[in-house]
Order: structure tokens, then C-alpha cells, then sequence
């Protein structure tokens, strides 16, 4: 497994402003997954960053609104950008490693947004 | 397009009651399938994965998972539950050789005294 470290834990942020999650891993990992949980909900996978490349974004995703940065091998940020409440949600990303696609997840970050 | 199902939103168990949590997948192709936990105020963990061989498999704290092929099931028991098994579980789903996981609902225990 891997210890994955996401900050912030939790914040609340105004509408129209922007936050920038980090997760910092303790080791190196090509994928790197960015989910959304909203409210009663599931995880919805948001995009997968790859180190070196752009991030690939599911339908309902767009880089304006979650730009992603991968920079190395150990850290992604994912931003969410022009808030609005809608986007209150728990925010997480993982990592795979090993066979089999296994993925490990952070703690997640808790937004609320007024 | 895969998607995953469980079907009980909300389970209630009184200590020592047997647990079995259905999930059900939707794919055509080979699948690798999983168990995720997560306690409260904790993040995510692995519960159990299966890949292939014997579709009956073992995960952490005294929980197993049977893989019905002919069904796409993938039902979570464990026989005797305990208060911190408290938690909520999700089933997820890959398909062999691409990384995306499809989750399903969610299903929240609680285990009472």
C-alpha cells in the first residue's frame, strides 16, 4: 500500500473563488486518480493523471473547471475552480499500485462551498 | 457503459448477526472486483479484491466475498458481525486492463450492541 497525504482536510470557501486540493504520496506512482463524493452519494472519478502528460477527464469533467497539475511522480494538485455550491463535495485521490489496478485512496478533502 | 449496484442502502444488525451485502455489476468482459471499506472518519481501505482463481476470497477482519460469474455478483458475508464493523462498504469494479473503477452506492452498517 501507500501512504497518501491530501491537504487541506476540510474548507469552506465562497462562491466564485477557487481552492487547490494537494496530494502528496510516499511513493512513486505513474496514476493518479482524482474522485468527487458528493452529499449521499458515491465516488465519481473526475480525471486520471498520468506524470508527463495531460490529465484524461471523464464526461461531465472539463479542465477549466478541475485543472489538474502532476508534476512528478509523488504529487498531483487538482483545482476546483469558480465555486459554486454544487461543488460541495468530499474530494479524493488515489493512487494504483501493483497488479491488478489496485487503488489506494486519500482521506479526502471536505468542501463546502456558501 | 460498466455500472455497479448494491441494493441495500441502509443495513441495521444486532452483534454476532450474519452480514451478506449484494453487489452486482453490469460488463461484459473480464472484470477485477473489490470491497472498499470505510470507517467513520476514516478514508477508504481495500476489504477485498478479486482477480481470478477460486471465486471465493478472503479480505481483512474476518470478511469474504464469492464471485458468481453467471449472476455478476459479487455479494460481501462475513458470519458474525461486531460493532466496529460499523462502517460503510462499496463494491467496485474494473475492467481487466484499464484502470477505471466503477463504484457502486454505497451501503452504510451499523452494528448495534
Amino acid at each position: 500500500s501507500a501512504v497518501i497525504s491530501q491537504k487541506p482536510s476540510r474548507d469552506i470557501c465562497q462562491r466564485g473563488t477557487s481552492l487547490t486540493i494537494q496530494c502528496q504520496v510516499d511513493s512513486q506512482v505513474t496514476m493518479m486518480f482524482w474522485y468527487r463524493q458528493q452529499p449521499g452519494q458515491s465516488l465519481t472519478l473526475i480525471a486520471t493523471a498520468n506524470q508527463g502528460s495531460e490529465a484524461t477527464y471523464e464526461s461531465g469533467f472539463v479542465i477549466d473547471k478541475f485543472p489538474i497539475s502532476r508534476p512528478n511522480l509523488t504529487f498531483s494538485t487538482l483545482t476546483v475552480s469558480n465555486m459554486s455550491p454544487e461543488d460541495s463535495s468530499i474530494y479524493l485521490c488515489s493512487v494504483e499500485l501493483g497488479i491488478g489496478n489496485i487503488q489506494y485512496f486519500g482521506a479526502g478533502t471536505r468542501l463546502s462551498v456558501l | 457503459a460498466q455500472s455497479v449496484s448494491q441494493h441495500n442502502h441502509h443495513v441495521i444488525l444486532s452483534e454476532a448477526a450474519s452480514l451478506e451485502l449484494g453487489c452486482n455489476y453490469s460488463y461484459g468482459g473480464t472484470v477485477n472486483l473489490f470491497w472498499y471499506v470505510q470507517y467513520p472518519g476514516q478514508h477508504l481501505q481495500l476489504l477485498l479484491k478479486y482477480f481470478s482463481g477460486d471465486p471465493l476470497v478472503k479480505g481483512i477482519k474476518g470478511f469474504e466475498a464469492e464471485f458468481i460469474k453467471s449472476k455478476f455478483s459479487f455479494n460481501l458475508r462475513k458470519p458474525s458481525v461486531q460493532w466496529s464493523d460499523t462502517a460503510e462498504y462499496f463494491c467496485a469494479v474494473n475492467a481487466r486492463g484499464y484502470n477505471k473503477l466503477i463504484f457502486g452506492a454505497g451501503t452504510r452498517l451499523a452494528v448495534h450492541p
